[in-house]
């Protein structure tokens, strides 16, 4: 596609549910990030794909997040038993040559 | 700039003057240096960007200064626009690590 798009937009789950967030990076990018921006606060690393290496999962904040991508293409963003701290902004970028990154709209996700 | 506790930092300037946004990196080694907008309710958006190896560039209305030595950035916007208003990222790293993102600032402007 011609951006990078995320699904939902919006998430309002109950505290302990799973999550699961969509990205679609932009066709024939290999590089693919997922962040988390808490409100007010700048983007923090959560995890980076690039092509069929093995995934960098440094920035994985708990067991209870994971993260998959199929080839090159989708990636989803799973967040086990939610804890109300999770409530965030999910931001999944994707890039072409690991330097300039384009970001989606990102999913904003609210634990009650 | 730094942030304090949950607030962002925020410059206030009136349409048609000059902004400019600082920003202190943290890794010496780090060679790649992008600036990113980000407007309510979207993901950022690339503005401008400079390698280590320059320490001046500049696009349409805005230019970005680096200094190595302090490791500083600060990116300057003219004659600023109701437009511009948004939180604006500086990003570092170095040959194909990820990005690692500054706190933010809060750029409002007055018409």
């Amino acid at each position: 596609g011609a951006g990078v798009s995320q699904s939902p937009s919006n998430k309002v789950t109950e505290k302990g549910k799973d999550v699961e967030l969509r990205c679609d990076p932009i066709s024939g990018h290999t590089a693919l990030y997922w962040y988390r921006q808490r409100l007010g606060q700048g983007l923090e690393f959560l995890i980076y794909f690039q092509g069929n290496s093995a995934p960098d999962k440094s920035g994985l904040p708990s067991d209870r997040f994971s993260a998959e991508r199929t080839g090159e293409s989708v990636s989803t963003l799973t967040i086990q038993r939610t804890q109300q701290e999770d409530s965030a902004v999910y931001l999944c970028a994707s890039s072409l040559d690991g330097r300039g990154y384009t970001f989606g709209s990102g999913t904003r996700l609210t634990v009650v | 700039g730094e942030s304090v506790g949950l607030h962002l930092p925020t410059l206030s300037v009136q349409e048609g003057d000059n902004s400019i946004i600082n920003c202190a990196y943290s890794n010496s080694a780090s060679d790649y240096f992008i600036w990113y907008k980000q407007e309510s309710g979207k993901g950022p958006q690339f503005i401008i960007d400079i390698r280590s190896n320059m320490d001046k560039r500049q696009g349409q209305r805005v230019t970005v200064l680096l200094n190595k030595t302090v490791k500083h950035l600060s990116l300057q916007i003219a004659a600023t626009q109701p437009g511009d208003s948004a939180v604006y990222f500086c990003a570092e790293n170095r040959g194909y690590s990820t990005l690692t993102f500054g706190k933010g600032t809060m750029l409002l402007v007055s018409p």
